[in-house]
This record gives structure tokens, C-alpha cells and sequence, in this order.
């Protein structure tokens, strides 16, 4: 069946980039997501791709799609401790259907 | 807007016993779901609606049903307990737009003993 992959953890210190890499078997994805989670709170949308574009930038964050070797990466310029979080990657093939990876907790060190 | 809401925060319940998670949403969105979060597993959905009346079965339904009487309110009950329903559980709703995002609500953390 479908999977999404990621590390379990990352550690930056501050002020430096963080990367989070995601990889995801689903070939029919059609739009992918990063999400944020906070300690005791829920999953808060960072930013999505859909599958034709290689690269979004919002701000501090870059996406970057390789659509041939399926992974996905989520890039934090200047990363904060505010950042410190999970973050996940979830995936769609546009039917009622989401896959989630397990989450990557980032911790960044002052 | 408040954007999905979930009641109670905090819930313990006793092995057999039954209870209702709410969930509400007031984006009018058609698309909701539930799901559970435990450790290492990420998210898995347990069951999702289209709109009022019609729900369908996601990656871990059993134990649990759900109904959808409003497009507003998507309760998720656990039917009799079992302490393998130790979990975080999360109602989301989704925006009718092309990139089928999903806006998550809080979460109900639910403890069975």
C-alpha cells in the first residue's frame, strides 16, 4: 500500500537552515503538504505542492519536489526556536484518501 | 471563524464505556474526518464524510461510528471502549478548493484504563 517515510529527528542551532526530507510510494499523488504540530495542539497547514511544480517558496519556507524519485523536503531559512515543533508530510491523490508520515520532531538549539 | 473545534479536551474512560468526541466547523466545508495519532504512526483515519448523510469507513474504523445530521457537526462515538482506543484523536475539515487541504482541530486526548 501507499507509505509516506520521514526521519524521526533533526536537530539545528539557530539561526542556521533546517531540512526535512520526506518520501512518499503513491505515483498518482497529486498535491503534497507539510503540517506543524505543536506540543498539546493539532496539525496547523505550513504550506502544500501540487504535483507539477518542483519548487514554493512562502517566506522562510522552501518546497522542493522530486517527482522522479518521490521525495518531498521542507527547507526553514533562519530557523527560531519558535520553530521547534513535528512536522509532518501528507499526501493526496485527490480523492478522499491522505496518507501521513510519521512526523519529524525538529528541535533547534539556542 | 473559529475553524474546527473539538470537545472535551481530556477524557478518560473505563474499559466498556461509551462516549461521544464532538467535532464542529463553521467553514462550511462538505469534507470532514476523524483520526487517531499514537506514536510512531503518524495519522490514521478512522472514518470520513462527504457531506450531511453520508459517511464511509477509513484505514481503522472498527469500534467507532460516526454520523452527520448538519454539515456543521461530525461526532465520532466509541461504542465500548477498549484501552487499545488509548490515543490522540483529531477532527479535521476540508476546503472545497482544488488543493484539498485539511484544517485540524485541536485534538481530544482519550485515555481508557
Amino acid at each position: 500500500g501507499e507509505d509516506v517515510e520521514q526521519s524521526l529527528f533533526l536537530s539545528v542551532r539557530e539561526g542556521d537552515s533546517s531540512v526535512i526530507n520526506c518520501t512518499y510510494t503513491d505515483s498518482s499523488s497529486t498535491y503534497l503538504y507539510w503540517y506543524k504540530q505543536e506540543p498539546g495542539a493539532g496539525l496547523q497547514l505550513l504550506t502544500y505542492i501540487f504535483s507539477n511544480m518542483d519548487m514554493k517558496q512562502d517566506q522562510r519556507l522552501t518546497v522542493l519536489l522530486n517527482k522522479k524519485d518521490k521525495h518531498l523536503s521542507l527547507r526553514i531559512a533562519d530557523t527560531q526556536t519558535g520553530d521547534s515543533a513535528i512536522y509532518f508530510c501528507a499526501e493526496t491523490s485527490g480523492t478522499y484518501k491522505y496518507i501521513f508520515g510519521t512526523g519529524t520532531r525538529l528541535k533547534v538549539l539556542a | 471563524n473559529a475553524g474546527v473545534t473539538q470537545t472535551p479536551k481530556f477524557q478518560v474512560l473505563k474499559t466498556g464505556q461509551s462516549m461521544t468526541l464532538q467535532c464542529a466547523q463553521d467553514m462550511n466545508h462538505e469534507y470532514m474526518s476523524w483520526y487517531r495519532q499514537d506514536p510512531g504512526m503518524g495519522l490514521r483515519l478512522i472514518h470520513y464524510s462527504v457531506g450531511a448523510g453520508i459517511t464511509d469507513q477509513g484505514e481503522v474504523p472498527n469500534g467507532y461510528n460516526v454520523s452527520r445530521s448538519t454539515t456543521e457537526d461530525f461526532p465520532l462515538r466509541l461504542l465500548s471502549a477498549a484501552p487499545s482506543q488509548t490515543s490522540v484523536y483529531f477532527c479535521a475539515s476540508r476546503t472545497g478548493q482544488i488543493s484539498y487541504e485539511q484544517y485540524f482541530g485541536p485534538g481530544t486526548r482519550l485515555t481508557v484504563t
